[in-house]
This record gives structure tokens, C-alpha cells and sequence, in this order.
């Protein structure tokens, strides 16, 4: 089934420990890809996004993600943590033959331990 | 700007009465999206407008969900009559032009006893 995949629910990182948030997707073309944080009782902040070009992107909050075509993934990266970055992510697509709709995955929650 | 403006910030109200949210898109957005959050489903997109116009309604869960959007600054999502299981977060979001990223409102908490 085309889905969006973030295989970890929970993740917990001490602080200024570097973090990998996973994400895979499911859809024939490569669709546009985003990444959204989430604080409790808050709305989704756009952290970054993929359309084309260089597959190394750089984000808000010192974020970055990597887009690999051959692994359908969309990683999203942080050197070091800080505890303010406890927060739920994530990741998003929009597929090519879907027109304008937002595929979430389900999200991932980051712990920050001290 | 402002961003996206959604009112009220919570509502709670009894089994069967009608519930109205409201959202402000961004100013010069597109398209509007309304989306619910729970623990079990997570987020869900019930239906988007691109220039006041409904495009995609297959996500809203039946009947008693209805949405409009009678200009380019304003729309509601409505539920008549409220169950419990509609207890959620509705999110209002707003984009530029097709595939963009979307911006988010805060959301409404819905609680309905």
C-alpha cells in the first residue's frame, strides 16, 4: 500500500547527542517531501522541505534531512540535540499522483534526556 | 503576518448540539486544508479548497461534517449533530500554490460529552 512510513514512535537522546529520525515512503514518483514539529498543545511547524536539486537539505532549528531515491527515504538529522527539541515530528509527502493532499506518517516523539 | 487563525481554541460541548470552527487562512493562500488529529488515527485530511472551492471532500467522515469557505479569508467546518468519537484536534492550514508546504493553525480542541 502507498503509505508514509516513520518506523520509530518513541526515541529518546541525551542532550547534545546527535539524532536520526527515519522516514520512508511508498509512491511510484517521488513526491514533494517536508518535515513538521510539533510542540505539545501547539500546532505543525514546517522544520524543511524536498522538491528537486541537491538532495542535502538544510532546515529550521539547525535540522537538516537527506533525500535518498534509491532507499525511498527522507531522514531527518541533528548534530546535538537540545532539550527544546522534545517535540513530536513529522514527516510528510505529497505524492505526484495525488495532487495536493498531505500524507503524514504517524510521527515519532523525541525525549530529550539531561 | 499573522499566520493562520482557527477559533475557538477549545470548545467542549454535549453529545448531539452543532459545533462551528473557523479559520483565517494566510492572506494570498490558495488553498485551504482542514485536517483532525487523534491518538488513534493521527492526522487526517477531511477536505481542501483551492479558491473558495471544495476539491477534495472524501476525508470527511460522514454527513454531519460539513465545510465551506465563502471567501478567499474565511472558512468553517461544521458538525451536526456532535458524537463523542468527534473529540479531537482540528487543524486549519493555508498554501500558497499546489504541492506547496502548508502552514498551520493552531488548532481547536473539540471535546464532546
Amino acid at each position: 500500500a502507498q503509505s508514509v512510513t516513520q518506523p520509530d514512535i518513541h526515541i529518546t537522546v541525551s542532550e547534545g547527542a546527535s539524532l536520526e529520525l527515519r522516514c520512508n515512503y511508498s509512491y511510484g514518483a517521488t513526491p514533494y517531501l517536508f518535515w513538521y514539529v510539533q510542540s505539545p498543545g501547539q500546532g505543525l511547524q514546517l522544520l524543511l522541505k524536498y522538491f528537486s536539486g541537491d538532495t542535502l537539505v538544510q532546515g529550521i532549528k539547525g535540522f537538516e534531512a537527506e533525500f535518498k531515491r534509491s532507499q525511498s527515504s527522507f531522514n531527518l538529522r541533528k548534530p546535538s540535540v537540545h532539550w527544546s527539541d522534545a517535540a513530536e515530528y513529522f514527516c510528510a509527502v505529497v505524492p505526484m499522483e495525488y495532487g495536493n493532499k498531505l500524507v503524514f506518517g504517524a510521527g515519532t516523539i523525541l525525549r530529550v534526556k539531561s | 503576518d499573522a499566520g493562520v487563525i482557527q477559533s475557538p481554541r477549545h470548545e467542549v460541548t454535549e453529545m448531539g448540539q452543532e459545533v462551528t470552527l473557523r479559520c483565517k487562512p494566510i492572506s494570498g493562500h490558495d488553498y485551504l486544508f482542514w485536517y483532525r488529529q487523534t491518538m488513534m488515527r493521527g492526522l487526517e485530511l477531511l477536505i481542501y479548497f483551492n479558491n473558495n472551492v471544495p476539491i477534495d471532500d472524501s476525508g470527511m467522515p460522514e454527513d454531519r461534517f460539513s465545510a465551506k469557505m465563502p471567501n478567499a479569508s474565511f472558512s468553517t467546518l461544521k458538525i451536526q449533530p456532535s458524537e463523542p468519537r468527534d473529540s479531537a484536534v482540528y487543524f486549519c492550514a493555508s498554501s500558497l500554490s499546489a504541492g506547496n508546504e502548508q502552514y498551520f493553525g493552531p488548532g481547536t480542541r473539540l471535546t464532546v460529552t
